[in-house]
């Protein structure tokens, strides 16, 4: 059975450019959560769409946006990139909508630099 | 607030050794859940633990072993006879009413040949 796929793994922009990274569940999975790692700041969680509507959100600019397409796959943007936006951005996916008590099933990441 | 606190940036032992691991946990919400992830130098986290409120039982599994203690709001984590394949960074985390995860800022273990 697949496990998380988030592509791409690694991308450079510039800043004030957007982006939009991807994330596809596995299978039969509804529910996917993005979290930003820095060294700074930690794991620090985006928000979380189950079957297509955004059902938490995290203390992020509005800059950071997400969504859900109906076969699962989630793709998050980042509109007007700062420096600061440099992490590893981590995707989770879980069967049910309770994903954060159940535990999630992580994909290996996309690390985004902004120079 | 939640929180979590992982005191413990960063640990090295020798190989063989134990280790254990601190967490110590802030929650107002009397249901909650205690995870351990482990992230490999790959990047993606991987699950170890899930430990709800109200269970206290310690568990072990292989060389893994959970301490949960609701008194003093920890969750430690031991590995017996480590091996180098145990480095790694180490976090704890909780999910409460919100049913969002906080995790704690994590601890890079160095296992040593």
């Amino acid at each position: 059975k697949a496990g998380v796929t988030q592509t791409p793994r690694y991308l450079i922009k510039t800043r004030g450019q957007q982006v939009t990274l991807s994330c596809s569940p596995i299978s039969g999975h509804r529910s996917v959560s993005w979290y930003q790692q820095t060294p700074g700041q930690g794991l620090q969680f985006l928000f979380e769409y189950f079957s297509e509507t955004q059902r938490n959100k995290g203390n992020f600019p509005g800059r950071f946006s997400g969504r859900q397409f109906s076969n699962s796959r989630s793709e998050m943007n980042v509109s007007t990139l700062e420096l600061g936006d440099s992490a590893l951005y981590l995707c989770a996916s879980s069967f049910t909508q309770q994903g954060a008590s159940r535990g999630y099933t992580f994909g290996s990441g996309t690390r985004l630099t902004v120079v | 607030a939640q929180k979590v606190t992982q005191a413990q940036t960063e640990i090295s032992v020798v190989e063989k050794e134990d280790v254990t691991l601190d967490c110590v946990y802030e929650t107002r919400d009397t249901t909650y859940y205690l995870f351990w992830y482990k992230q490999p130098p790959s990047g993606e986290l991987v699950f170890l633990i899930r430990r709800n409120s109200f269970d206290e039982q310690n568990e072990i599994s292989g060389r893994y072993s959970w301490n949960f203690q609701k008194s003093t709001s920890s969750f430690n984590f031991t590995i017996t006879a480590s091996q180098v394949v145990d480095s790694a960074v180490y976090f704890c985390a909780l999910s409460g009413r919100d049913d969002k995860i906080i995790f704690g800022k994590g601890t890079r273990l160095h296992i040593l040949p």
